[in-house]
């Protein structure tokens, strides 16, 4: 069976500040790997994706996270915050064989301060 | 390009009522998925239905079930409704479930059971 964890289910940046977001994930297969954020009272809207074809993937809004198999992990970064990014973010896992469910971790919700 | 259209996005049922919510795909994509998002579970995925046939299910109730229409609209179902039922409901397209495929989400449909 596949897990996602995403380690703090609330962080809180000052604007212009470094955003990292954590998400370890489990597989017994080679996993596709995403990161969705959801804003007030909206779906899910997809911030990037992992497929295999590059280890650091880069995705909308300035958002980027590296794939490292080693640690199993799948982390979200962004150089500096803005007021916009206070969302709550979400990381998803597919394995091929279970066609396109997702498994998904907690969530992260994201605090902005001016 | 319309995205994932959910219907209705907001209703009150009371308990022991049935309720059926719709999704309509994004043009072209055979893959819809349901999921359901509560405060305590977090997403959690209900069932995949592709090209008409229900390819995946999660761990829920048969008090959950779901069709597929031949142009890919889907239907999902919750009869004999409880008070753990609301939440929001959302719903996923896709083309395919090859390793590149894109999985988008609709806004949801907010269910309040009383």
């Amino acid at each position: 069976a596949q897990s996602v964890t995403q380690l703090g289910s609330h962080v809180s940046v000052s604007e212009g500040a470094l955003v990292l977001l954590r998400c370890n994930y489990s597989s017994s297969v080679p996993p596709y790997l995403f990161w969705y954020v959801q804003y007030p009272n909206q779906g899910l809207q997809l911030l990037l994706k992992y497929t295999s074809a590059a280890t650091l993937v880069k995705g909308i809004n300035g958002f980027e996270a590296e794939f490292k198999k080693s640690e199993t992990s799948f982390h979200l970064t962004k150089p500096s915050a803005h007021m916009s990014d206070a969302a709550e973010y979400f990381c998803a896992l597919r394995v091929e064989a279970a066609g396109n469910k997702l498994t998904f971790g907690g969530g992260t919700r994201v605090l902005v301060k001016p | 390009k319309a995205g994932v259209t959910q219907t209705p996005r907001y209703l009150i049922k009371t308990r022991g009522q049935q309720v059926t919510l719709s999704c309509s795909p994004i043009s072209g994509h055979r893959s819809v998925s349901w999921y359901q998002q509560t405060p305590g579970q977090g997403l959690q995925f209900l069932f995949e239905y592709f090209s008409e046939t229900q390819r995946n299910k999660g761990n829920f109730p048969g008090r959950f079930s779901g069709r597929q229409f031949s142009n890919s609209r889907s239907e999902m179902n919750v009869s004999t409704l409880e008070l753990g039922d609301s939440a929001l409901y959302l719903c996923a397209s896709s083309q395919d479930s090859f390793s590149g495929n894109t999985i988008y989400f609709g806004e949801g449909s907010w269910l309040t059971v009383v």
